[in-house]
């Protein structure tokens, strides 16, 4: 019930295309979904989050998507470029609880 | 002001002997999380700490891992009796609530056990 599964494990997309990574959770006490951003050799860092009371959270080239009655979330960079190369982790948590699981990531590499 | 420091960057161990892992938190940052990412693997939960406490442990393995955030200094991740598996990249994030929300990770500390 603590699990989040995170699609696919690896993904290359060309440059100027659309890159998706989905995950799926089971627990519906969950009300807090980041994306993390990590370079080799970096901490994660924050990328964009959301709450379950919007299906839809945009920031720049960054989207999130939220189906609540499936429990998926999902990332989508637009138009994305060689800098977005890195791996992506989704993660949740709930209202007061202190810790976050994440998903297993995915290893993006965009082709120039 | 600096973000979340960890040393050291990289720690060979061998078999038997003791890691420790040590992170500071950013300023005015009074609540610190310890996560495990293995090779190839999400991060996992260890430990939550705020000042001279532990506040939730249940990520932490019961035997010869230990954790503390003592009231001056940085919070120190210790493992006795290093194996192999115990290989793996450690990190700290800090935050200024008691929220997953307020999150700021540190570059971490790559273990690898010999």
């Amino acid at each position: 019930q603590q699990q989040v599964k995170q699609s696919p494990q690896s993904l290359i997309v060309q440059k100027g295309g659309i890159s998706i990574i989905n995950c799926a959770y089971e627990n519906t006490a969950f009300d807090y979904f980041p994306w993390y951003q990590q370079f080799p050799g970096k901490g994660p860092a924050l990328l964009i989050a959301i709450r379950p009371d919007v299906s839809e959270k945009k920031e720049g080239r960054f989207t999130i998507s939220f189906n609540k009655s499936a429990k998926q979330f999902s990332l989508h960079i637009m138009d994305s470029q060689p800098g977005d190369s890195a791996t992506y982790f989704c993660a949740a948590s709930n209202s007061g609880a202190q810790k976050l699981v994440f998903g297993q990531g995915t290893r993006l590499t965009i082709n120039p | 002001n600096a973000g979340v420091m960890q040393n050291p960057r990289h720690l060979v161990r061998r078999r038997g002997q003791e890691a420790r892992l040590r992170c500071s938190p950013m300023k005015g940052h009074s609540h610190v999380y310890w996560y495990r990412q293995l090779p190839e693997e999400g991060l996992k939960f260890m430990v939550y700490l705020q000042k001279e406490n532990i506040i939730d442990e249940s990520g932490m393995p019961k035997e010869r891992f230990s954790a503390e955030f003592p009231k001056e200094g940085p919070s120190i991740l210790r493992i006795q009796q290093v194996v192999r598996g115990d290989s793996a990249a450690y990190f700290c994030a800090s935050s200024p609530y008691a929220q997953t929300y307020g999150y700021t990770f540190g570059s971490g500390t790559r273990l690898t056990v010999v």
